[in-house]
């Protein structure tokens, strides 16, 4: 185990809904990135979070955002939720910019 | 942007060798990935190149060319529980957000 953990393990949604899903990372380490992966996918950057300030942001609409907070826990912020939006949502935590460990992710269903 | 391609599916036999293959194109390089995903988990971290060369640890070993673009992961004594998704990734020199290819899915057979 990694010691990163996320909230909910699963969630299911309707399309036009908000969700938020949350991530607290591995002791030591101030660098959040959260990734989405679509099945038989590999994971996609959505963002990395570095000392609260976001620090990269990947091919995503606005509706998706983030916080991360002075414990350096996360949080993902969907609005207005689309059908190709159900994925398995991953946050990964590191210090600084070495390797990144996964937590074992949020899987969200839109319906 | 990156361009990250690896195989699809690999299939071997127990105690057999298995060699995953991973090509890249970067705009920034700043290091290679490999991570292990068992179906309806997470990927865990395995090995990390960032200079050409050869990286052991224990019955996994990496290889980077960087001049090439060319990357693979090299499993040794296979066994069951080997069977997996095996993630190719690419971190960007810019902002480090890691691009990773499709996978690999190894089954390991009997």
């Amino acid at each position: 185990e990694t010691g990163v953990t996320q909230s909910p393990t699963h969630l299911i949604k309707t399309r036009g809904q908000q969700v938020t899903l949350r991530c607290s990372s591995q002791s030591g380490h101030n660098t959040v990135s959260w990734y989405q992966q679509a099945l038989g996918q590999g994971p996609q950057f959505i963002f990395q979070y570095y000392r609260e300030e976001e620090n990269g942001r990947g091919n995503f609409p606005p509706r998706f955002s983030g916080l991360q907070f002075p414990n350096y826990s996360s949080e993902l912020n969907v609005n207005a939720l689309e059908l190709d939006d159900s994925a398995l949502y991953l946050c990964a935590s590191s210090f600084e910019t070495y390797e990144q460990y996964f937590g074992p992710g949020t899987r969200l269903t839109v319906t | 942007g990156q361009n990250i391609d690896q195989p699809t599916e690999m299939t071997a036999t127990e105690g057999a060798i298995v060699q995953i293959n991973c090509t890249y194109q970067t705009s920034g390089f700043n290091g290679l990935f490999w991570y292990q995903q068992h179906a309806g988990e997470a990927p865990t971290f395995l090995s990390y190149n960032v200079l050409d060369g050869l990286e052991e640890k224990g019955r996994f070993s990496s290889f980077l060319s960087r001049s090439k673009g060319y990357s693979y992961l090299l499993l040794k004594e296979l066994q069951m529980k080997d069977s997996a998704s095996y993630l190719c990734a690419v971190r960007d020199l810019n902002d480090y957000k890691l691009s990773f290819g499709a996978g690999t899915t190894v089954t390991v057979r009997a």
